[in-house]
């Protein structure tokens, strides 16, 4: 257990509609960040949160979302879902963005749309 | 903007074999580098990380990488691979001040067999 908890594991949904896939960072970590997984994309970053303000966004596409709450847990939200969503969704945590911490990262959500 | 190529997608080995990952960055400036496993239905986690220092690295599971500075090169090696060494090898690369998030391969699968 890396101390990162994502739920759900999996998600099975029909295209067009929406998800929320949530993150509790490992205990003491302030930033949180999410990770798209695909096969022939590979690891993508999406977007950063420290501390519960929006750091950075990567490949992120307009129909996503995401926020940091208070308690420091992260939802990202997904809407108008496409067959090409489909994908592995990771969310890590880190102490702070400095660069020489690794992340520590979560099991991952898997989005199946159908 | 960092960049990492994993050479080879897929590299299959007999136990007791010795194994070697490859993995080769662009960075204008210097960077951090670091090596994920990710085993099936799993997160990534850490096998080592390269901050500065010795150039060769000692992680967990008796893997250990090299950092080659004129190459851009920080290729995994591990002496006598196992069954269990089976999974999916990252790896990735930060900058080393500023602001910039892990930017990862696109992974090579270690494919172990009897």
């Amino acid at each position: 257990d890396s101390g990162v908890t994502q739920t759900p594991k999996h998600l099975i949904t029909a295209t067009g509609q929406r998800v929320t896939l949530r993150c509790s960072p490992r205990s003491g970590d302030l930033s949180v960040y999410w990770y798209q997984q695909s096969l022939d994309q590979g690891l993508q970053f999406l977007i950063h949160y420290y501390n519960g303000e929006e750091r950075a966004k990567g490949n992120i596409l307009e129909r996503f979302s995401a926020q940091q709450f208070p308690d420091l847990h992260s939802e990202l939200n997904l809407s108008s879902l496409e067959l090409g969503d489909s994908a592995l969704y990771f969310c890590a945590s880190s102490v702070e963005p400095a660069p020489n911490y690794g992340y520590t990262f979560g099991s991952g959500t898997r989005l199946t749309v159908v | 903007a960092q960049s990492v190529t994993q050479l080879d997608s897929q590299v299959p080995v007999f136990e007791e074999a010795p194994v070697e990952l490859r993995c080769n960055y662009s960075s204008s400036v210097s960077v951090y580098l670091f090596w994920y496993v990710q085993y099936p239905n799993q997160g990534l986690q850490l096998l080592l990380k390269y901050l500065s220092g010795s150039t060769l690295v000692k992680g967990i599971n008796g893997f250990e990488a090299e950092f080659n500075k004129s190459q851009t090169s920080f290729h995994l090696r591990k002496p006598s691979v196992h069954i269990s060494d089976t999974a999916e090898y990252f790896c990735a690369v930060r900058l080393n001040s500023g602001y910039s998030t892990l930017t990862f391969g696109k992974g090579t699968m270690l494919l172990v067999s009897p």
